[in-house]
């Protein structure tokens, strides 16, 4: 089945505790990204990749890093989450410009 | 930077009647997507929209782009209780390059 995975599902942490939430797709997708949404605020893009090693800053990539070493990965790490990351996080891949989403990951930092 | 305003906010219905979601954007588009998504779950692709003036239907929800390619409406005709969630419009742009970006939604109550 064609899909967007992203694990884990649900994570509550403490504040400055590095975490890395996974997205993996196995739809041989080449742009792949990273989104959070928050109420009153929407979706809000986070960073993207075009192709492996390529990755390219969203409208709020500050206190997020991601790599994308293959194809089908595309990691989003938090190296000191702070209690304003608390979120529910969705990662995509894309063909032709339709983008395709993950189940969603709810993050709180306290 | 791209925005997205999305009108109404919120929008309860009774079930059997018609409704639109309207989604404005400060830039012309390059292109204009409607996804929906249930309550904290992932979103699901409905409809892209290119060019001036197209429109698009799948079954009930019919989107169409105006001839300038800055608004976008999606229209369900007939509503029933599973047209209920969040519609979402996104859209990237020539400005943009390959950043995308969303509206911040209408929730969509049918009541039965």
């Amino acid at each position: 089945e064609a899909q967007v995975t992203q694990n884990p599902r649900y994570l509550i942490t403490v504040t400055g505790k590095k975490l890395t939430v996974t997205c993996s797709q196995n739809m041989n997708h080449e742009y792949m990204s990273w989104y959070r949404q928050d109420p009153g605020l929407g979706l809000r893009q986070i960073y993207y990749s075009m192709n492996v090693e390529v990755t390219d800053k969203g409208d709020v990539p500050e206190g997020y890093k991601v790599s994308r070493k293959e194809k089908r990965n595309f990691p989003l790490i938090l190296e000191s989450p702070s209690p304003n990351q608390t979120s529910l996080y969705f990662c995509a891949s894309s063909l032709d410009r339709v983008q395709y989403f993950g189940p969603g990951t709810r993050l709180t930092v306290t | 930077s791209q925005e997205l305003e999305q009108s109404p906010q919120s929008l309860i219905v009774q079930e059997g009647k018609n409704l639109t979601i309207n989604c404005t954007s400060s830039k012309t588009l390059y292109g204009l997507y409607w996804y929906k998504q249930k309550y904290g779950e992932g979103l699901i692709f409905l409809m892209m929209l290119q060019k001036g003036g197209e429109e698009k239907s799948h079954e009930k929800i019919t989107a169409k782009l105006d001839e300038k390619k800055q608004q976008s409406s999606l229209h369900i005709t007939a509503s029933q209780p599973s047209h209920a969630g969040i519609y979402l419009c996104g859209a990237d742009s020539w400005y943009t390059g390959n950043q995308f970006y969303f509206g911040t939604g209408t929730s969509l109550t049918v009541i039965p």
